[in-house]
């Protein structure tokens, strides 16, 4: 499954499908972005980041793309689990201190 | 602790009256951060110590607003003559390094409802 960010801010999957959440930012300025996980109730958790002088980074299930021409980051997840229901936010650095969250994209995981 | 610890996790407020919410950071963690996150939305900016110095302030929706951290560690985020559109989760965040631009750690927020 896949959602484009603001525009579709739910995407459900089904489990063991892998998703794509989808992220537009903001300023061409930005050098680094980060995707954070947030459970109800919770703070957010850092899942994975990115820089800019990068376009594709891997983790454990999980990859950040980021398109700098069109300013578009993107988060893949494999194998999606029902432990991956949350809601999705990206943020980017615009500088040192000031880290922009977008609006976020729920994702619900249908066992 | 493991984590970054906020406290309380639920304040109600009566408009008006003055709130004070904590953050205990990660212990050597230079920066320091909260922020706002009202329902549905993603966190806004409000204000960030580097150590006991606040660099920048300028997220503070209003004078209202204080925040401080005298000695490099705990912090505290103050809200004077509550009203309700400060409804909100406020979140503190600690990173090692200077700035946003590592990962940081936030804690699980001080849900505030003002009635």
């Amino acid at each position: 499954g896949e959602s484009v960010g603001l525009h579709l801010p739910t995407l459900s999957v089904q489990e063991g499908d892998n998703s794509i959440i989808n992220c537009a930012y903001s300023n061409s300025a930005s050098d680094y972005f980060i995707w954070y996980k947030q459970e109800s109730g919770k703070g957010p958790q850092f899942i994975i980041d990115i820089r800019s002088n990068m376009d594709k980074r891997q983790g454990q299930r999980v990859t950040v793309l980021l398109n700098k021409t069109v300013k578009h980051l993107s988060l893949q997840i494999a194998a999606t689990q029902p432990g991956d229901s949350a809601v999705y936010f990206c943020a980017e650095n615009r500088r040192d201190n000031d880290m922009r969250f977008g609006a976020g994209t729920r994702l619900t995981v249908k066992p | 602790g493991a984590g970054v610890s906020q406290s309380p996790r639920y304040k109600v407020a009566k408009r008006g009256q003055d709130v004070a919410l904590r953050c205990d950071p990660i212990s050597g963690h230079v920066s320091l951060f909260w922020y706002q996150q009202a329902l549905g939305q993603g966190p806004e900016f409000l204000t960030y110590f580097q150590n006991e110095a606040q660099l920048d302030k300028s997220g503070l929706p209003s004078d209202r607003f204080f925040a401080e951290r005298p000695e490099g560690s705990v912090s505290t985020l103050k809200i004077q003559r509550t009203q309700q559109e400060d409804s909100a989760v406020y979140l503190c965040a600690s990173s090692p390094g200077q700035g946003m631009n590592t990962e940081a750690f936030f804690g699980q927020g001080t849900r505030l409802t003002v009635v």
